[in-house]
């Protein structure tokens, strides 16, 4: 299996803040990494896929780069309803792994 | 858009096998994957399986012996029959969506929470 290990684990932050996350695969997985938000009590919620698609209606304050193992989440200046858990997601081959989350709090 | 209801079994005992379905409505079951995905209290996602439109199947190996996923069609639905359950099944258990290409989830259930329990 392909492991998904996100940084930082939780990650304290001001309104306005530009915020990066990190994803690293255990190996390759060219650009089969996703991204998703989600908020207490919440169904996951599709921000990015294939590492830098924004996702229908998603605002442009959320952005991906990355490919190969190391991928990275911008949220450029965060929103208060930016404060939520974020995990990333292989899609290059089942098991469709997801990273541990990142809990983006407010500092 | 694409909408997804998953039924409420609420609690299972130990031992016992897990049953939900999926009810999909704005769009054809026949099109896309058909996936579960769960999440322990407090945890982090775990993809449980999927079926295509075709009716074939996937699974996470950490679970495949106990998983089965299936069609119905004629109601537009798609099911998850879990065996042998444990307190560590204890979940929110999410139905979800994915298209032909790269496997993102983009249409998600609201989640229903299974528990064991006697």
């Amino acid at each position: 299996d392909i492991q998904m290990t996100q940084s930082p684990s939780s990650l304290s932050a001001s309104v306005g803040d530009r915020v990066t996350i990190t994803c690293r695969a255990s190996q390759s997985i060219s650009s089969y990494l996703n991204w998703y938000q989600q908020k207490p009590g919440k169904a996951p919620k599709l921000l990015i896929y294939a590492e830098s698609s924004l996702q229908s209606g998603v605002p442009s304050r959320f952005s991906g780069s990355g490919s190969g193992t190391d991928f990275t989440l911008i949220i450029s200046s965060l929103h208060p309803e930016d404060f939520a858990t974020y995990y990333c997601q292989q899609s290059y081959s089942p098991p469709y792994i997801f990273g541990q989350g990142t809990k983006l709090e407010i500092k | 858009q694409v909408q997804l209801q998953e039924s409420s079994p609420g609690l299972v005992k130990p031992s016992e096998t897990l049953s939900l379905t999926c009810t999909v409505s704005g769009g054809s079951i026949s099109s896309y994957y058909w996936s579960w995905i769960r999440q322990p209290p407090g945890k982090g996602l775990e993809w449980i399986g999927h079926v295509s439109y075709s009716g074939t199947t996937n699974y996470n190996p950490s679970l495949k012996s106990r998983v089965t996923i299936s069609l119905d069609t004629s109601k537009n639905q798609f099911s998850l029959n879990l065996s042998s359950v444990t307190a560590a099944d204890t979940a929110v258990y999410y139905c979800a969506s994915r298209g032909y290409g790269h496997a993102y989830f983009d249409y998600w259930g609201q989640g229903t929470l299974v528990t064991v329990s006697s």
